[in-house]
């Protein structure tokens, strides 16, 4: 079954600054990945998504790229906002059985 | 438009009792699925659907049962609780698979 390995577990900014979240995966069959953000308490809500056709796609602050050769895609949040703290998780889907959820990101920004 | 409702929010069930967990979606969506979040595990599919009568196994299935008899609902079965089910249990629906998922607001159960 697909393996999704994501780093860092945690991860702290100050106001302002980048972070990067990667994510690796094992099926290459493995086609669309989301990225959610779940606030404490709260729902998981996607943030951005991507297809295995694009390489990156932005949404304001928010990037992902993705490297099929190498199964590996990353968030990219710029001008990290107070807001921003949460847990991101990263996810693969390949159609079939396995829609798999990487272990999640503790990302706190400090003003 | 209420999105995907999730009942109960809060569950504390002995072991060896059954209960079922209910979800329902008013955006006539396709797809549906179960996920149960555990700390430093992310979510795990337990069971998902296509659409009315039609379910599959995910990651985690046994120890769970579901059905899918209307679009809308996409109830989730607990046979004989045991403490390993305690967790968040999460529904969510899309229209179909590859597209946004929109989760309920989960259910904690606790199984004692």
């Amino acid at each position: 079954g697909e393996n999704v390995e994501q780093h860092p577990s945690t991860l702290s900014v100050q106001e302002g600054d980048s972070a990067v979240i990667k994510c690796t995966y094992s099926d290459s069959a493995s086609n669309y990945f989301p990225w959610y953000k779940q606030e404490l308490g709260k729902r998981p809500q996607l943030i951005i998504d991507i297809r295995s056709n694009v390489g990156e796609k932005k949404d304001q602050r928010i990037a992902v790229t993705l490297n099929k050769t190498a199964k590996h895609f990353s968030l990219h949040i710029t001008e990290t906002q107070p807001e921003d703290s949460a847990v991101y998780f990263c996810a693969v889907d390949n159609y079939g059985q396995n829609f798999v959820f990487g272990p999640g990101t503790r990302l706190s920004v400090l003003p | 438009n209420a999105g995907v409702t999730q009942t109960p929010k809060f569950q504390v069930l002995k072991t060896g009792q059954s209960m079922t967990l209910q979800c329902a979606q008013d955006m006539n969506h396709e797809y549906m699925s179960w996920y149960r979040q555990d700390p430093g595990m992310g979510l795990r599919l337990i069971h998902y659907s296509v659409g009315a009568g039609i379910t599959d196994q995910g990651e985690v299935p046994n120890g769970y049962n579901v059905s899918r008899s209307t679009t809308e609902d996409f109830p989730l079965r607990l046979l004989s609780a045991a403490p390993s089910q305690t967790s968040v249990y999460f529904c969510a629906s899309s229209t179909q698979r590859g597209t946004e998922a929109f989760f309920g607001q989960g259910t904690r159960l606790t199984v004692v």
